[in-house]
């Protein structure tokens, strides 16, 4: 299963937008890359999904370039409740995947 | 349309007891995934259970074991518990078909062993 880096903590303000960026060098090509939000004592929530070039729902964008190596999740215009940790994973599915420390945004006034 | 349940949402147990947690799955899934989420850790994956069977399973000992319901419920057991087990235990549900197999996450069981 291939591994994913991300920052392991950014800081923002309301009304930003806040990109982050996860690295998966060697991805598969049968993966796809989630993204997954989580706060504190509750379980994560489904952000988006993408296998290549951009994804756009109404919470999120997600940014994958050609080589897929990496993804960037972008939230336009953050705001308090956007302060959560948010995981990248990368996978054919959804069986054992690997979870790593996420990345923590806080959102500031 | 009711998402992910578990049972119960808190617990204490100490050293040595058995527990077992439940877990419904959201409606029209049929494939339940269970994890382990350390205080400030990840998600680790324990196993996960598709037509009443385990399919995969994580690095975790056989105290650790479940079951698969016709309905698609489940159920975690985990024997001679440790300090160490204590943590948030999350259960995820999902579709198996394609791909991009999303997971739906219940809020968790909290579990505190003295």
């Amino acid at each position: 299963l291939a591994k994913t880096t991300q920052p392991i903590s950014m800081d923002s303000y309301e009304g930003q937008e806040v990109n982050i960026t996860c690295s998966h060098n060697n991805i598969a090509t049968n993966d796809y890359i989630t993204w997954y939000q989580q706060f504190p004592s509750q379980g994560p929530r489904f952000i988006i999904q993408g296998y290549k070039t951009k994804v756009t729902n109404e919470v999120a964008s997600l940014f994958i370039p050609a080589d897929r190596k990496s993804s960037t999740l972008s939230l336009p215009r953050v705001s308090l409740s956007d302060t959560a940790v948010y995981y990248c994973l990368v996978a054919p599915g959804n069986r054992k995947l690997i979870w790593g420390l996420g990345t923590s945004l806080a959102v500031n006034p | 349309d009711a998402g992910v349940t578990q049972s119960p949402t808190h617990l204490i147990k100490t050293r040595g007891q058995q527990v077992t947690l439940r877990c419904s799955p959201k409606s029209g899934h049929d494939t339940v995934s269970w994890y382990q989420q350390a205080l400030g850790q990840g998600p680790q994956f324990i196993f996960q259970y598709y037509e009443e069977e385990e399919r995969q399973r994580g690095n975790f000992p056989d105290r650790f074991s479940g079951h698969q319901f016709p309905n698609y419920s489940s159920e975690l057991n985990v024997n001679a518990l440790l300090l160490g087990d204590s943590a948030l235990y999350l259960c995820a549900s999902s579709s198996t078909g394609g791909g991009d197999e999303k997971l739906f996450f219940g809020s968790g069981t909290q579990l505190s062993v003295l």
